[in-house]
């Protein structure tokens, strides 16, 4: 079946405008999450969606950051004011319900100039 | 929080040889250990993975062990092949918070035919 997509692929902004990035998680799964992949480094965690319940957002790493999770399925994060040090791939995955594996997009590859 | 250290950062390996990558992690109530693969410019892929109840699996050339007493767990990939060169990154998880996984900052993976 479908894996998880995101969109767009690249976005190139100027510091200072706003960005909104798209991940549509494979259908069923219940968990989302999103993670911040910046050159040559491991995955930093940043937002976490299970169903209804109140997302874990203690990796945003500051209150430019935001995400939201529509119907329980597609997954915007917003990033206000974008600064250089914002540049990095945005990756997303989920999860099923009651298992532990999770299964990411490819990415938005965020350039901030 | 949990933090895993993954170790070494980069390695180089003979095709036909072995490659062992050993993480190490600090919460002793994590009990779920993944393993993803992530080649130049794609997503990372679960390549792996072994819950606590278990101490080693193995899935054709790839092995992953588990010693909860020290708190550490290992990737051992065998005849090693040009494609399995790529970034491998451990991750630890306590399952009973369905939260999110701790990744070690990943080890470049370099085989030379």
């Amino acid at each position: 079946g479908a894996g998880v997509s995101q969109s767009p692929s690249n976005k190139v902004t100027e510091k200072g405008k706003d960005v909104e990035l798209r991940c549509d998680p494979i259908s069923g799964h219940t968990a989302l999450y999103w993670y911040r992949q910046s050159l040559g480094q491991g995955l930093e965690f940043l937002i976490y969606f299970q169903g209804n319940s109140a997302p874990d957002k203690s990796g945003l790493p500051s209150d430019r950051f935001s995400a939201e999770r529509t119907g329980g399925s597609v997954s915007t994060l917003t990033i206000q004011r974008t600064q250089q040090e914002d540049s990095a791939v945005y990756l997303c995955a989920s999860r099923p319900l009651a298992r532990y594996e999770q299964y990411f997009g490819p990415g938005t590859r965020l350039t901030v100039t | 929080g949990e933090n895993v250290e993954q170790h070494p950062s980069t390695l180089s390996v003979q095709e036909g040889d072995s490659a062992v990558i050993k993480c190490t992690y600090s919460d002793s109530a994590s009990n779920y250990f993944p393993w993803y693969k992530q080649e130049l410019g794609k997503r990372p892929q679960l390549i792996i993975d072994i819950r606590s109840n278990v101490g080693e699996k193995k899935d054709q050339r790839i092995a992953v062990t588990l010693n909860k007493t020290a708190k550490h767990f290992s990737l051992h990939i065998t005849e090693t092949q040009p494609e399995d060169s790529a970034v491998y990154f451990c991750a630890a998880l306590r399952t009973d918070s369905w939260g999110k996984l701790q990744f070690g900052a990943g080890t470049q993976v370099v085989v030379t035919p």
